[in-house]
């Protein structure tokens, strides 16, 4: 079975541009989530999508969104990319997302704003 | 914003050595419970998922118990092997969706 995969695994772009992370989920997983690990941080919650729906997102600024499609991959879009942005950004897909499911991760997109 | 701590940040140990880690998180709406193995360059492996209070878990040498009443959670590696170095993180979760990290205790095991 494959796991979750991300697209593309390392980006670099200029302070002011935009960025599309990509993102497919486990086959018959429903919801993804994003997760965003800067440097000396820990993990931080930033999304949470299930049925093509937002359902949760964490304390980030509006410039961060993104959107499910049907067939529940996902894409993250960063916008007016500032070099704080710079970061792992890790994505992973549940069967359901009552609260004790596992969450299965994908490798991850290194983002490099300079 | 759930605060969960994770003892200590980093451990060296012998292989052959057994050793064990702390999560400590707030014991009031407790939902759920994971525990993820995280390699260099790789994707986070989840490990366990514990719900109740007294659980147990085990997976080989890797074993996990959950006290909800006190908030902590031990993880226990038994014999370590150069192949368990990796950053542990367990995470609180919610019914929410997000998952909460703590910053990972990061086991390295030397030859």
């Amino acid at each position: 079975e494959a796991g979750v995969t991300q697209s593309p695994t390392h980006l670099i772009k200029t302070r002011g541009q935009q960025a599309t992370l990509r993102c497919s989920p486990i086959s018959g997983h429903t919801s993804v989530y994003w997760y965003q690990q800067a440097l000396g941080l820990g993990l931080q919650f930033l999304l949470w999508y299930d049925e093509g729906e937002e359902r949760n997102r964490g304390n980030f600024p509006p410039r961060f969104s993104g959107r499910q499609f049907p067939n529940y991959s996902s894409e993250l879009n960063v916008n007016a990319l500032e070099l704080e942005d710079s970061a792992l950004y890790l994505c992973a897909s549940s069967f359901g997302s009552r609260g004790g499911e596992t969450q299965y991760f994908g490798p991850g997109t290194r983002l490099l704003v300079l | 914003i759930l605060n969960v701590e994770q003892s200590p940040q980093s451990l060296h140990v012998q292989e052959g050595d057994s050793t064990n880690f702390t999560c400590s998180f707030p014991s009031s709406n407790f939902y759920a419970l994971h525990w993820y193995r995280w390699e260099t360059a790789k994707s986070p492996e989840a490990l366990f998922v514990m719900t109740l209070n007294g659980d147990e878990k085990k997976k080989g040498r890797i074993s996990a118990t959950l006290n909800t009443k006190e908030g902590y959670s031990y993880l226990y590696i038994k014999g370590s092997q150069p192949e368990d170095s990796a950053t542990y993180l367990c995470a609180l979760g919610s019914t929410l969706g997000r998952l909460y990290f703590g910053r990972g205790t990061q086991l390295t095991v030397w030859p």
